[in-house]
């Protein structure tokens, strides 16, 4: 069964870097690549990047020169880190996985407030 | 980038009708379209892949149709569970994109 659980704060300040990892199980890292999505009122879901089985990622380029993608595949966890965070970053913010984003983690409400 | 042109934005449809929302790319994106359904505060959840394709455990009243540039999603007899958002993709080219979503309400 494959799952997708994502561990990450709730409020970052402004100004400050957001981590999230993403913990796969029923598959292998090595196999597939995991994306991230993000959702917000304003911009509806906006993917942002991707980090594919052999390593090499793939940035949207609004966020390449703020966004870092990277995996420990012994760990079956994914590392997503998003700098300089303004108040318009505000959302909820998702890992998936599979050929056509089969697989949804559970999504992480990130607020950015001082 | 791909620009995925969805609508309705927004629906009402009653139960049993039939109800299509269609996606327009603005170039050919060669099938590599899938659709999802979202629930308020869920993760989207996958019904078609690759345009035509049922995922594992979606019911059959779904079903997914196009190619080239138009995709549409059909739901053949409306039920009540099917109220929700639902959101196209494009994921034959980088950066890949969402249509802005199509709300359905049971009327």
């Amino acid at each position: 069964q494959v799952q997708l659980k994502q561990s990450g704060p709730g409020l970052v300040q402004p100004s400050q870097s957001l981590s999230i990892t993403c913990t796969v199980s029923g598959f292998s890292l090595t196999s597939y690549g995991v994306h991230w999505v993000r959702q917000s009122p304003g911009k509806g879901l906006e993917w942002l990047g991707v980090i594919w089985s052999g390593g090499s990622t793939d940035y949207n380029a609004a966020f390449i020169s703020r966004l870092s993608i990277s995996k420990d595949n012994s760990k079956s966890q994914v590392f997503f880190k998003m700098n300089s965070l303004q108040a318009n970053d505000t959302a909820i913010y998702y890992c998936a996985s599979g050929a056509w984003f089969a697989y949804w983690g559970q999504g992480t409400l990130v607020t950015v407030s001082a | 980038d791909i620009k995925m042109t969805q609508s309705p934005s927004s629906m009402y449809a009653s139960l049993g009708e039939r109800v299509t929302i269609t996606c327009k790319a603005s170039q050919d994106i060669k099938s590599y379209l899938s659709w999802y359904q979202q629930k308020p505060w869920k993760s989207p959840k996958t019904l078609i892949y690759y345009a035509t394709s049922l995922a594992d455990g979606v019911p059959s009243r779904f079903s997914g149709s196009g190619s080239g540039q138009d995709y549409s999603l059909t739901i053949s007899s409306l039920e009540s569970d099917d109220t929700a958002t639902y959101y196209c993709l494009q994921h034959g080219e980088s950066p890949y994109t969402f249509g802005g979503g199509t709300k359905l309400e049971i009327k």
